[in-house]
């Protein structure tokens, strides 16, 4: 099946600093790529829509100059957590779909982001 | 704009028992898909069931099983003979639009199973 890798899966980064985060699809062209964040024991809040070759949508309240979205190609997404702070410590998540496969979205394995 | 809402922030089931995780939601668009996912301590999103909203029967998969209200937006998962191994966050989730419009899915608030041996 589909297979989204997502890197690094824990970082923990000093406060001020900049984080990327890669989501790669392995097996498929991934033309639209979601990215989330989730809380301790809270639901996935969706942060951006990405498509290849285009900006990034980002979904209200999220800064877009702190969250940088960059898709490149059909084959891979980057976030970048600019000048981290505490706050933004996360569980965050990426969705790839892939029309031609009908209803399929194939997550990633998450990233866990500790800012200290 | 679409809303999914649960409202069980958590469950206990007997293990070998059933369980109905509850999921409403709110679209205009009469295209949508809902879908079941669940997720591990691991964090990992593991997909459970879907169902589009013109199929005309109620999905199932093995052990689960979605119970497809259209007229009371409703999209309950069923989970039947229950095991330890199910204990977990259950995540309700909805995409408007046609699956090959790839639209973006919007989760509700989780229900956390908890499986008693």
């Amino acid at each position: 099946g589909a297979v989204v890798s997502q890197h690094p899966s824990r970082v923990i980064c000093k406060s001020g600093t900049s984080v990327k985060i890669e989501c790669r699809s392995l097996d498929f062209q991934a033309t639209t790529m979601f990215w989330y964040r989730q809380f301790p024991k809270q639901s996935l809040m969706l942060m951006a829509t990405s498509n290849e070759g285009s900006k990034a949508t980002y979904e209200q309240g999220v800064e877009k100059d702190k969250f940088l979205i960059n898709h490149a190609s059909l084959t891979l997404s980057t976030l970048t957590v600019t000048s981290a702070h505490p706050e933004d410590s996360s569980f965050y998540i990426c969705s790839a779909v892939e029309p031609l496969r009908g209803y399929g979205y194939t997550f990633g394995s998450g990233t866990r982001l500790t800012v200290v | 704009a679409q809303k999914i809402t649960q409202t069980q922030p958590g469950m206990f089931v007997q293990e070998k028992e059933a369980v109905t995780l509850d999921c409403t939601y709110d679209t205009s668009d009469p295209s949508y898909g809902l879908f079941w996912y669940k997720q591990p301590s691991s964090g990992e999103m593991i997909f459970l069931i879907y169902q589009g909203s013109y199929d005309q029967q109620n999905a199932t998969e093995g052990r689960y099983s979605l119970n497809f209200q259209k007229a009371r937006k409703s999209a309950n998962l069923v989970i039947s003979a229950s095991q330890l191994g199910d204990s977990a966050m259950y995540f309700c989730a909805m995409r408007e639009g046609r699956s090959n419009q790839g639209g973006k899915l919007i989760f509700g608030q989780g229900t956390e199973l908890s499986v008693k041996p």
